[in-house]
């Protein structure tokens, strides 16, 4: 059964900074993973989608990296606003069945 | 307008009612999903499906039961709710089996 890890569990870093957050995955076999933000009390927003082919994927200042062998992707977030303060949730659709497996997330507060 | 909608946004009700939560979307997608979100964690799935007769169950079934309606269309009900079924409740679509999956905004369902 696939597992998914987030650690940290909370970051909190000062605006302007560059910053990393991790998500790993217990089985490689994975097809593809998904990088999520949730807003307090909102859904959740699609930030990035790697497929299993791909090293990595940008859009804008996120730029998400993908390692199948080692289990592990990671999210890289430049120049750091007050607006990105969220949860970041990773997902990895694996399995028979092609199921999304959710981490607990990273809740991040970027201070002013 | 949004594009995968949920209603009711909230509903607070007590043991033992019955309970539907629907869900309707606009981008035309086949596959349809339902999770809760509960603290600590993460999204577990509950059903999905891949079109109008293909219904499946996901990790934690047990207690809901689903109906696609159309192809815009998946509700899920909570026969008898009991408190445990307290959470938030995501609605997901998406246009593949391995693509990128899009959240409504959620119910946030109290049972008493």
């Amino acid at each position: 059964k696939q597992e998914v890890t987030q650690i940290p569990a909370a970051l909190s870093v000062p605006e302007g900074e560059n910053l990393v957050l991790n998500c790993s995955f217990t089985d490689s076999a994975i097809y593809n993973l998904q990088w999520f933000r949730q807003d307090p009390g909102k859904g959740l927003t699609s930030l990035l989608l790697i497929q299993s082919s791909q090293r990595e994927q940008t859009s804008g200042r996120l730029n998400a990296s993908l390692d199948k062998s080692s289990g592990r992707s990671t999210l890289y977030i430049a120049a750091s606003q007050p607006g990105d303060s969220a949860t970041y949730l990773c997902a990895a659709i694996s399995g028979s069945a092609r199921q999304l497996t959710f981490g607990s997330g990273t809740q991040l507060t970027v201070l002013p | 307008d949004a594009d995968v909608t949920q209603t009711p946004r909230n509903r607070i009700t007590k043991t033992g009612k019955r309970i539907m939560l629907e869900c309707s979307q606009t981008k035309g997608h086949d596959r349809m999903y339902w999770y809760r979100q509960d603290p600590g964690l993460g999204l577990r799935l509950i059903y999905y499906s891949f079109d109008v007769k293909d219904i499946n169950k996901g990790e934690i079934s047990d207690g809901y039961s689903v109906s696609r309606q159309a192809q815009a269309k998946f509700s899920l009900s909570l026969e008898s709710a009991i408190p445990n079924q307290t959470a938030l409740y995501f609605c997901a679509t998406s246009a593949v089996a391995l693509g990128e999956q899009f959240f409504g905004p959620g119910t946030r369902l109290t049972v008493l």
